[in-house]
């Protein structure tokens, strides 16, 4: 069945250093791909999304790629702030399955 | 614009009472509608979705149950909570066809 596999947390990162959270999904059509972010004690938001293959999503300094190559979507952000600190979610929506399915999700701490 | 609203935020219940967690979205017709469950140290599980009055679809056998008595309101209810039932439960709803989800603060849940 459909599924996303994020990489295992928590992450903690120092202000300013460079952010990767890796996200591989398994899927059997052609779906959308998502980070939602949650900050502490909060429903999630969506972050960005693409929609098709070599799309690239972003939002607040954040990025990720669609790679149909090798089934993944992996965020990125350059420089990160205390104020990212929250969990993010990977997520993929098939078209027409009316629902999306989520990753565990990767708690990202960062200290000043 | 549209809103999503969740209650209560807060709920401690002892093991064996009923459960009733109330979601409304305003400024939308036919929603798609959502339950989340997010366990501590977990990820985000689908519960029921609903993709009009009446019509709930489960995609896990529990202890819960879901329903639809209005186009834009979706109450998740329990007979007896079980233990395992604490966790922060999320309610989201979509555009019909669509994948974005738009989720409510959440309700965390306490099961004594």
């Amino acid at each position: 069945g459909d599924s996303v596999t994020q990489m295992e947390g928590p992450v903690t990162l120092s202000e300013e250093a460079f952010l990767t959270i890796n996200c591989t999904y398994t899927a059997t059509g052609y779906p959308s791909l998502f980070w939602y972010v949650q900050y502490p004690g909060e429903g999630l938001q969506l972050l960005l999304k693409a929609t098709k293959a070599d799309d690239k999503g972003s939002n607040k300094g954040f990025e990720a790629t669609y790679r149909k190559e090798t089934t993944s979507f992996h965020l990125e952000k350059g420089s990160v702030q205390v104020s990212d600190s929250a969990v993010y979610f990977c997520a993929l929506g098939i078209q027409g399955a009316q629902k999306l399915v989520f990753g565990q999700g990767t708690r990202l701490t960062i200290n000043p | 614009s549209q809103t999503i609203h969740q209650w209560p935020a807060t709920l401690v219940q002892p093991v064996g009472s009923p459960l009733s967690l109330e979601c409304t979205v305003e400024g939308t017709s036919n929603p798609n509608l959502y339950w989340y469950r997010q366990a501590a140290g977990r990820g985000l599980q689908l519960l029921f979705y609903s993709v009009g009055i009446g019509q709930i679809s489960s995609e896990v056998p529990q202890n819960l149950s879901a329903s639809r008595p209005q186009d834009r309101q979706f109450i998740l209810s329990s007979k007896k909570l079980l233990l395992s039932d604490s966790g922060f439960y999320l309610c989201a709803w979509s555009v019909t066809g669509a994948n974005v989800l738009t989720f409510g603060a959440g309700s965390r849940l306490t099961v004594l």
